[in-house]
C-alpha cells in the first residue's frame, strides 16, 4: 500500500524558516517524481514544487521561487521542503504528492501538514 | 501562464441527478487535464486523467470529456458520498489547478 506521511507541522513567525518532510512507503520511491502542493485555509490547491526521480531537475511556482527548496533522499525514501523567508501568505496545508510513472498525474497524496506563519 | 476557470463555484443538486461540472482553460491544453475530488478534511484524490480516463477504483458514474479549452466532469447519478470540492488540473504547460467547484446535496 502506497503511503506518504508528512511531518514538520507548526507555527512560525514571518521571516523565519521551516523544513517539511514526507516519508514514502509501498512503492519504489527512487523511480518517481515528487511534488509539494499547498492549500491556504478555505482556498484552492496550488502546486508549488516538483523534483524529478533522480533530483536532476527541480521546478517551482513563482510564488515560492528563491525562498523554498525541494530535495529528496532516495536512500531514506524521504522528500523535503525547506522554506525560508516565510510570509503570512505561506500559511497553508502542505501536501506531498507522487507523480504516476512517466506522467504528471498526482496519483497518491499524503494527509498534509499545517504550516502557520504569524506573529 | 495557463489559467483554469471552473464553473459553477457552487453546485447544489439532488441525489440521482446527472451533474455536470465545467473547466475552461485560457488556451488549448490538448486534453492534458485531470480531475480531483477533495472531501472535507481529506487530501485530494485523482478521479480522471488525460480528460476521460477513469482512475482505478473510481466508480463508473464519473466520466470526463472535452478538448481544446473546454472540459467537463459528469456524474451520471449523484450519490451522497459525492459531496466534495472538485478541481481540474492542467499539465500542458506548467502545472495549474482550477479554483474548484463545491458540490452539495439539495
Amino acid at each position: 500500500e502506497v503511503q506518504l506521511v508528512e511531518s514538520g507541522e507548526g507555527l512560525v513567525q514571518p521571516g523565519s524558516s521551516m523544513k517539511l518532510s514526507c516519508v514514502a512507503s509501498g512503492f519504489t520511491f527512487s523511480n518517481y517524481g515528487m511534488n509539494w502542493i499547498r492549500q491556504a485555509p478555505k482556498k484552492g490547491l496550488e502546486w508549488i514544487a516538483l523534483i524529478y526521480y533522480d533530483s536532476s531537475s527541480k521546478y517551482y511556482a513563482d510564488s515560492v521561487k528563491g525562498r523554498f527548496t525541494i530535495s529528496r533522499d532516495n536512500s531514506k525514501n524521504t522528500l523535503y521542503l525547506e522554506m525560508n523567508s516565510l510570509r503570512s501568505e505561506d500559511t497553508a496545508m502542505y501536501y506531498c504528492a507522487k507523480f504516476s510513472y512517466g506522467y504528471p498525474h498526482f496519483d497518491y497524496w499524503g494527509q498534509g501538514v499545517m504550516v502557520t506563519v504569524s506573529s | 501562464d495557463i489559467q483554469m476557470t471552473q464553473s459553477p463555484s457552487v453546485l447544489s443538486a439532488s441525489v440521482g441527478d446527472r451533474v455536470t461540472l465545467s473547466c475552461k482553460a485560457s488556451q488549448n491544453i490538448n486534453k492534458n487535464l485531470d480531475w480531483y475530488q477533495q472531501k472535507l478534511g481529506e487530501a485530494p484524490k485523482l478521479l480522471i486523467y488525460f480528460t476521460n480516463n477513469l482512475q482505478t477504483g473510481i466508480p463508473s458514474r464519473f466520466s470526463g470529456s472535452g478538448s481544446g479549452t473546454d472540459y467537463t466532469l459528469t456524474i451520471s447519478s449523484l450519490q451522497p458520498e459525492d459531496v466534495a470540492t472538485y478541481y481540474c488540473y492542467q499539465y500542458n504547460s506548467g502545472l495549474t489547478f482550477g479554483s474548484g467547484t463545491k458540490l452539495e446535496i439539495k
